[in-house]
């Protein structure tokens, strides 16, 4: 099955610096790769996702890259707020109405 | 966006009793509907997945007959945590897919258990 992998799984970073978040997967058929944040005790929430037909994508202040032969994607989040603070997820998926296998998560702190 | 709601949000329970948890999307019709438990500080482990109107599949190590999963309509899948012990307490999360056209899935707001 597949194998998600996520870094770091914590993350401290000063208001209006950037934050990277790295996942590898293991199955070369997954082609669908979104990302969630979830606030404590609270639902994931769709930020941002990628199809393996695009390298990157950008919405706003935070974009996704993609790089299927090395099998990793990643999530950057420019010029940081305190309000990003939370756990983010990254998944992996082979397609519409499939299972999503999660990584591990990764607590981000921005400090104001 | 689509919403899934979850009843209910919070169970205490007494060890070997059953639970069930609904979950519900209101506003569209979720062929596939999954079934997530989520420890403190852990990610969200995939428990099953239900397709209406067929059995669940489960994934490696989950019991079925521990977690009854059942996908009755195209709006309404139920986990029943059968006989539940105080290593069942954790946070259960839903979700559910439109189909094989839509990748994207909505979750639900999850349902705290704890058994004493």
């Amino acid at each position: 099955g597949e194998n998600v992998e996520q870094h770091p799984s914590t993350l401290s970073v000063q208001e209006g610096d950037s934050a990277v978040i790295k996942c590898t997967y293991s199955d070369s058929a997954s082609n669908y790769f979104p990302w969630y944040k979830q606030e404590l005790g609270k639902r994931p929430q769709l930020i941002i996702d990628i199809r393996s037909n695009v390298g990157e994508k950008k919405d706003q202040r935070i974009a996704v890259t993609l790089n299927k032969t090395a099998k990793h994607f990643s999530l950057h989040i420019t010029e940081t707020q305190p309000e990003d603070s939370a756990v983010y997820f990254c998944a992996a998926s082979i397609g519409g109405g499939n299972q999503f296998y999660f990584g591990t998560g990764t607590s981000l702190t921005v400090i104001p | 966006g689509a919403v899934v709601s979850q009843h209910p949000s919070r169970v205490i329970c007494k060890s070997g009793t059953s639970v069930k948890i609904e979950c519900r999307s209101l506003d569209f019709q979720a062929t596939t509907m999954f079934w997530y438990r989520q420890f403190p500080k852990q990610s969200l482990m995939l428990m099953a997945t239900s397709n209406e109107g067929s059995k669940a599949t489960y994934e490696q190590g989950v019991e079925k007959d521990k977690f009854l999963i059942n996908h009755a309509s195209l709006t309404l899948s139920t986990l029943t945590v059968t006989s539940a012990h105080p290593e069942d307490s954790s946070f259960y999360i839903c979700s559910a897919s439109a189909g094989a056209r839509d990748h994207e899935q909505f979750f639900g707001p999850g349902t705290r258990l704890t058994v004493l």
